[in-house]
C-alpha cells in the first residue's frame, strides 16, 4: 500500500529557481527519505530526516518534517538543469528497513 | 562506493515464460528488496530478504517468488510471466536493523517486457 504521496505530481520551473515539493503520508513513521530518479535509471538516496527532527539541510536541499500534520516536504534552491528528475519520498515504519514510497513529482528545470 | 548491479537492463519475455530478474549488491548488506515501478504508481515492494534464505512478502508478491542462496544475491522469479507483469523491476540493499539509518541503494533497473 502506498503511504506517501507527493504534491505536486509535476513541476517546471526556470534555471535558478527554487523547487519545493510536498510529501504527506498516513501513519507514524521512524524516518522519511527523498530520493531522485533520473529518467529510466535507479533511484539515489537524497536526504534521510528522523521523526525526531524538523529541519535537515544537505547542500542546497533543505528538507523539513512536522509528524503532527504527517507531510513533509523538500525544497531545492537555486535549481540546475541538472536537477531535472522524479523526486520520490520515503517512510520507514517498522525496523526491518522496509520503505513505503510515493508516488513521485516531476522536476523539470529549463535552462 | 556501494554498488548494486541487476543482469539486465531490458528484457523482452513471452506470456508463460519463466523469468529470472538478478540482483548483486557488494557492500555485505543483509537487507534486499525487489521492487516494481509503473508510471503513478511509484515503487511498490513485491518481496524483500533480511538474511541468507530469508524472505517476506511486500504488498505485491502475487505472480512472483524469489531465492537468497548468498548473501550477496537476490533473484526474483517470474514463475509463468505475463502481460500485466510488464514494468520497471528495482533492486534495492541495505543494512540491516539500523532502524534510523536504512537508506536503500538501488540497482539501475530492468525494463520487462511480457509479450
Amino acid at each position: 500500500s502506498q503511504q506517501g504521496e507527493e504534491d505536486p505530481q509535476a513541476l517546471s520551473i526556470q534555471e535558478g529557481e527554487n523547487a519545493t515539493m510536498n510529501c504527506s503520508y498516513k501513519t507514524s513513521i521512524n524516518n522519511l527519505q527523498w530520493y531522485r530518479q533520473n529518467s529510466g535509471r535507479g533511484l539515489v538516496h537524497l536526504i534521510l530526516i528522523r521523526s525526531n527532527e524538523r529541519e535537515k539541510h544537505s547542500g542546497r536541499l533543505r528538507v523539513t518534517l512536522d509528524t503532527s500534520k504527517k507531510s513533509s516536504s523538500l525544497l531545492i534552491t537555486a535549481s540546475r538543469a541538472a536537477d531535472t528528475a522524479s523526486y520520490f519520498c520515503a517512510t520507514a515504519s517498522d525496523s526491518w528497513g522496509k520503505l513505503q514510497f510515493g508516488a513521485g513529482t516531476q522536476v523539470v528545470v529549463t535552462p | 562506493d556501494v554498488k548494486v548491479t541487476q543482469s539486465s537492463r531490458y528484457l523482452v519475455k513471452r506470456t508463460g515464460e519463466k523469468v529470472f530478474l538478478e540482483c548483486v549488491q557488494d557492500m555485505d548488506h543483509e537487507n534486499m528488496f525487489w521492487y516494481r515501478q509503473d508510471p503513478g504508481l511509484g515503487l511498490r515492494l513485491i518481496y524483500f530478504s533480511y538474511d541468507v534464505k530469508m524472505k517476506e512478502k511486500g504488498d505485491i508478491p502475487e505472480g512472483y517468488s524469489v531465492s537468497r542462496e548468498k548473501k550477496e544475491r537476490f533473484s526474483l522469479i517470474l514463475e509463468s510471466a505475463s502481460t500485466n507483469q510488464t514494468s520497471m523491476y528495482l533492486c534495492a540493499s541495505s543494512l540491516f536493523g539500523r532502524g534510523d539509518y536504512n537508506e536503500q541503494f538501488f540497482g539501475p533497473g530492468t525494463r520487462l517486457t511480457v509479450l
